[in-house]
């Protein structure tokens, strides 16, 4: 079974340009998350699909992020237009449906971001 | 407010024992969990505590208390793969599987 993959693995793109940062969950996973580690700082949370539909969007840091998942499989993550504080690894989690807080999540390698 | 604390690096030697700790103070609390992140590569779960106690598998083992905010991984008879950085997160809510990290505690197992 393909564990959660995320493309691409690295992005280095100027101040004021716009990425798109796109995730696979596991197949059947209903739950997708998306996370961000900037330097230095813990991993934190950005939002949470089920399906398609966005469940919570509280970490979304500002309207420069817009998140998607058509379809309710893949989703993309883009940022425009970059900001320097934007850089970090950006990565994906899956869960299926959520029957007990415990569900494990499954995380992606992470996309790498560097805006210069 | 949330506040999730862990050492930030550790260094223990091969075929030893390592305890690293994690305090919390969250409003809301549903679990724990313990993940691995090699570098560069995504995390991977370890273990999820929501009960008091301790939690054994195999060389690793995770233990909560609930009433003291605390929870602490157990490594046993360290390996050289053991190297890593060690996340502790915690689940606020049974609505959302929104995890909350701690910083992560990097660590270096020498021979």
């Amino acid at each position: 079974e393909a564990g959660v993959t995320q493309f691409p693995s690295h992005s280095v793109i100027e101040k004021g340009q716009t990425v798109t940062l796109r995730c696979d969950p596991i197949s059947g996973h209903d739950n997708l998350y998306w996370y961000r580690r900037v330097m230095g700082k813990e991993i934190k949370f950005l939002l949470h699909f089920v399906k398609e539909s966005k469940q919570d969007e509280s970490g979304m840091p500002n309207n420069r992020f817009l998140a998607e998942r058509t379809g309710g499989t893949y989703s993309t993550l883009k940022v425009q237009p970059a900001e320097l504080e934007d850089s970090g690894v950006y990565f994906c989690a899956s869960s299926q449906v959520t029957r007990t807080p415990g569900d494990e999540q499954f995380f992606g390698p992470g996309t790498r971001l560097t805006v210069l | 407010g949330q506040n999730i604390d862990q050492p930030t690096e550790m260094t223990a030697t091969e075929g030893a024992i390592v305890q690293i700790n994690c305090t919390y103070q969250t409003s809301g609390f549903n679990g724990l969990f313990w993940y691995q992140q090699h570098a560069g590569e995504a995390p991977t779960f370890l273990s999820y505590n929501v009960l008091d106690g301790l939690e054994e598998k195999g060389r690793f083992s995770s233990f909560l208390s609930r009433s003291k905010g605390y929870s602490y991984l157990l490594l046993k008879e360290l390996q050289m793969k053991d190297s890593a950085s060690y996340l502790c997160a915690v689940i606020r809510s049974s609505n959302t599987g929104k995890l909350i990290f701690g910083q992560g505690t990097t660590l270096q197992v020498k021979p």
